[in-house]
């Protein structure tokens, strides 16, 4: 059982349309780090999240970090071919290491 | 700009066989990371250093082993290559919380 539950697994929709992918678990987080990997690179960090409720936005990308700090979401509006890639959320624990939800795999078609 | 860099983008070698993945930063990051990735199963960390000369077992460290003479240099070995190893290699390095990452190295073992 992952400790970062991602979901949708995989997500298929038209260029243009709005989207969102979450990020949940039982325990309480001090932070949430949310990265894109786009096929054949590493993962790179798109934003963090600390404070319970706090809302981000990064263009069309919108991240919010649940008041319980327990659970994120990931909206995109008007998506576009270029967003496709895979979101991962992780956990940075008191040692610096990140524990990773499995993702969630997106395409946008044109 | 940051730079994390892997050897190879791809490898192919033979069950049995010694393999040695290396990852060099130009950041002067005391911490580096070795993943490995696979399907539906995100990143699982195989082995951690935080400083030269230092390392950690993560949550997969069977099979592998690693190496950290020099701070900008992590590598990972494999000493007995085995078709279960077959996956995509991802190196990280992080000064504190947020990792960056190399364009990965997708080792098949045959």
């Amino acid at each position: 059982t992952q400790l970062l539950e991602q979901s949708p697994q995989f997500l298929s929709i038209q260029e243009g349309e709005n989207l969102t992918v979450y990020c949940n678990s039982s325990s309480v987080f001090s932070s949430l780090q949310w990265y894109r990997q786009e096929p054949g690179e590493g993962p790179v960090l798109l934003v963090t999240v600390v404070t319970g409720g706090e809302v981000k936005k990064l263009k069309r990308l919108t991240f919010q970090f649940g008041d319980a700090r327990k659970d994120s979401s990931l909206h995109i509006t008007a998506a576009q071919p270029g967003d496709t890639g895979l979101y991962l959320c992780a956990w940075r624990t008191s040692n610096y290491q990140l524990i990773w939800g499995a993702g969630t795999k997106l395409i946008i078609k044109p | 700009d940051v730079k994390v860099t892997q050897s190879s983008r791809y490898l192919v070698k033979r069950t049995g066989e010694k393999v040695f993945l290396e990852c060099v930063q130009d950041m002067d990051h005391e911490n580096m990371f070795w993943y490995r990735q696979d399907p539906g199963l995100g990143l699982r960390l195989i082995y951690f250093s935080y400083d030269v000369k230092m390392k950690e077992k993560g949550d997969i460290p069977e099979g592998y082993s690693v190496s950290r003479e020099k701070k900008e240099r992590f590598s990972l070995i494999l000493e007995s290559a085995s078709t279960n190893q077959t996956s995509m290699y991802l190196c990280a390095s992080s000064p504190r919380g947020r990792q960056f990452f190399g364009p990965g190295t997708r080792l098949t073992v045959l």
